[in-house]
């Protein structure tokens, strides 16, 4: 098991430009979600989904796009890139049948720089 | 919003003690830790659910007081090996929306 996958490991991007994170995990999960880390601010939900075709919005979701097509792939999309979107971005999955079950397996993350 | 968690930062030797706090201004539905390490990808620790229930996972416990909102955990016998950033999420509602704090960052010296 690979467990979960993020791809680019590390990003640069221009103000304006539009990019996206892969993330994947080939655990059968139902559960994925994204976070933004940012120094001193500890981990911050930008999207999540509970399966397939169903995503929904965090606490920080606007200038993030998400969608979920199959139960694997949970890609997430920066329509603008704007400065402030600098930081490292880290994709997780868990299960969501019985909350005890709800352990978060965490990618590796991408870090992103927004000049 | 964000729980805080108490204190920043916590220097120890090898084989003291430590607690570290989170605390929510909402009634809570369970709460999770997890450690960091530099680089690295957060690692799960453990999930208490509401109830009170106390926790162990090797030498690291964590209680869960529903009424005062606040989970503790407890370092004990700290090894070189826990030094890292410990991480509280909290859940309002069984509703996968997880709000982390800030931190606390772990160092475990000889």
């Amino acid at each position: 098991n690979a467990g979960v996958t993020q791809t680019p490991k590390f990003q640069v991007l221009k103000t304006g430009q539009s990019m996206t994170l892969q993330c994947a995990q080939d655990m059968n999960h139902e559960y994925m979600s994204w976070y933004r880390q940012d120094p001193g601010m500890g981990l911050r939900l930008i999207h999540y989904s509970v399966g397939a075709g169903i995503t929904d919005q965090g606490e920080v979701p606007n200038g993030y796009n998400v969608s979920r097509s199959t139960t694997e792939d949970f890609p997430l999309r920066l329509l603008s890139a704007a400065p402030s979107q600098t930081s490292v971005y880290f994709c997780a999955s868990s299960r969501i049948t019985g909350v005890e079950n709800n352990e978060q397996f965490f990618g590796p993350g991408t870090r992103l720089t927004v000049l | 919003q964000q729980p805080v968690q108490s204190p920043q930062a916590v220097i120890l030797r090898e084989g003291e003690d430590a607690v570290i706090n989170c605390s929510s201004s909402k009634a809570l539905y369970s709460v999770h830790w997890y450690r960091q390490k530099h680089g690295e990808a957060p690692v799960f620790l453990m999930i208490l659910l509401k109830g009170g229930e106390q926790k162990g996972h090797d030498k690291i416990s964590a209680s869960f007081n529903e009424k005062k909102q606040q989970s503790s955990l407890y370092l004990t016998a700290s090894q070189l090996s826990y030094s890292g950033t410990y991480f509280c999420g909290t859940e309002v509602g069984n509703d996968y929306k997880l709000s982390f704090g800030a931190g606390t960052t772990v160092t475990v010296r000889a």
